[in-house]
């Protein structure tokens, strides 16, 4: 149980075009999903969290014009990356928490490494 | 405020010997701590969790210690084998009124176990 999906698996795409990805909890619904990006070597870093049915919460820093996201049912969330550049090129993974309230257990897509030319 | 340390930054440990990570947070209201297993390219593995409720917990031959006055926890994996190499990662519980919570992460222990 407690499966999550993501995709693509990897992109490659010029600069100052759009790209999105798709995060599903295949199993279970997920009220809550968090997209991180991390850097080679490095930790995740949150860069906000999508609820269904209602805005993303972005984190400081995290301009929410170009990190669109959509939570538009239970088990899909969609990050659109626009205008891209190459500095926006790391690995983006999103994660889904099975209900809200108490539990905090969050599940993790394989990511999407995404390459900006 | 929203900080996890984790150290060391890489560990490397002989096949069958034991091998310690520790994390301190700062945020009082944290009580939730996950430990998360990468693999290179892949995504992270929940491999165990403690609740504040709780001091230790164990599952074969991982196991978590949380000290809640000290703010720190840590991860103890006995009798380590080649396939435990793997980046690990904590992180602790932070509440967010408009969700419930959030889970800020450590910068992650590069573990090597030598065979």
């Amino acid at each position: 149980g407690a499966v999550v999906s993501q995709h693509p698996s990897r992109v490659i795409c010029k600069s100052g075009t759009s790209v999105k990805i798709e995060c599903r909890s295949l199993d279970f619904q997920a009220t809550t999903m968090f997209w991180y990006r991390q850097f080679p070597k490095q930790s995740l870093m949150l860069m906000a969290t999508s609820n269904e049915g209602s805005k993303a919460t972005y984190e400081q820093g995290v301009e929410k014009d170009k990190f669109l996201i959509n939570h538009a049912s239970l088990t899909l969330s969609t990050l659109t990356v626009t205008s891209a550049h190459p500095e926006d090129s790391s690995f983006y993974i999103c994660s889904a928490r099975t209900s809200g309230g108490l539990e905090e257990t969050q599940y993790f897509g394989p990511g999407t490494r995404l390459l900006v030319l | 405020g929203e900080n996890v340390e984790q150290h060391p930054s890489t560990l490397s440990v002989q096949e069958g010997d034991s091998a310690v990570i520790k994390c301190t947070y700062s945020d009082s209201a944290s009580n939730y701590f996950p430990w998360y297993k990468q693999e290179l390219g892949k995504r992270p593995q929940l491999i165990i969790d403690i609740r504040s409720n709780v001091g230790e917990k164990k599952d074969q031959r991982i196991a978590v210690t949380l000290n809640k006055t000290a703010k720190h926890f840590s991860l103890h994996i006995t009798e380590t084998q080649p396939e435990d190499s793997a980046v690990y990662f904590c992180a602790a519980s932070i509440p967010v009124r408009e969700y419930g919570n959030k889970l800020v992460f450590g910068a992650g222990t590069i573990l090597r176990v030598k065979s």
